[in-house]
């Protein structure tokens, strides 16, 4: 299994980027990289995802190492409604060829004023 | 996200009981996942299925069974329930391998 490792928890000023890293030292060639987030207990939330490249979408930027084996998501301006868990998460295949999910503990990222 | 809908919200229940928790979905998405959730522990599969043929063992697949009715449906059982049972549980929807799951907003369920 590709697993995951992030930092328990971390601060953020408001208005500030907030930069999340995760180690996936274990990663496979074809594994994604996702990100997820949860506000309180809510379901999670899907933020962006990538294989190489570094991605860009609305909500967020995903910077992916030349060795795959670390990723950093970066919130460019964070906002008090950003405060949630961020998962990230590779995807694996199973012993049956399916590939499947495996949520960590993630990040809570609390955004200050 | 509201393509998503679990029922119930919350349930309260003694040990015991047979209890089903539904999920259906109108996203069109042919996979469709069912999580538990602890403090401490962020989310665990139970189940997974990605079409109405297909059912598969999670990591955390004991003393729990699912049916998918249809595409858009699918059902997690606890046959006789227990304590530590207790979570809050999500379910799930992708379109294909590779491609974001979409979650709902959960079923609280306390067993007594």
């Amino acid at each position: 299994d590709a697993k995951t490792t992030q930092p328990t928890s971390m601060d953020c000023a408001e208005g500030r980027a907030a930069n999340l890293p995760c180690n996936h030292s274990t990663i496979s060639g074809n594994e994604y990289v996702y990100w997820y987030r949860q506000i309180h207990s809510q379901g999670p939330q899907y933020i962006i995802h990538g294989l190489k490249n570094n991605e860009t979408n609305e909500m967020a930027s995903l910077i992916i190492t030349e060795d795959r084996k670390s990723s950093t998501l970066i919130l460019p301006h964070a906002t008090l409604r950003d405060t949630a868990v961020y998962y990230c998460i590779v995807r694996y295949l199973d012993s049956g060829g399916y590939q499947k999910v495996t949520f960590g503990t993630g990040t809570k990222l609390q955004v200050i004023p | 996200d509201a393509d998503v809908t679990q029922t119930p919200r919350n349930r309260i229940t003694k040990t015991g009981k047979r209890i089903m928790l539904e999920c259906s979905q109108t996203k069109g998405h042919d996979r469709m996942y069912w999580y538990r959730q602890d403090p401490g522990l962020g989310l665990r599969l139970i189940y997974y299925s990605f079409d109405v043929k297909d059912i598969n063992k999670g990591e955390i697949s004991d003393g729990y069974s699912v049916s998918r009715q249809a595409q858009a449906k699918f059902s997690l059982s606890l046959e006789s329930a227990i304590p530590n049972q207790t979570a809050l549980y999500f379910c799930a929807t992708s379109v294909a391998v590779g491609q974001p799951q979409h979650f709902g907003d959960g079923t609280r369920l306390s067993i007594l």
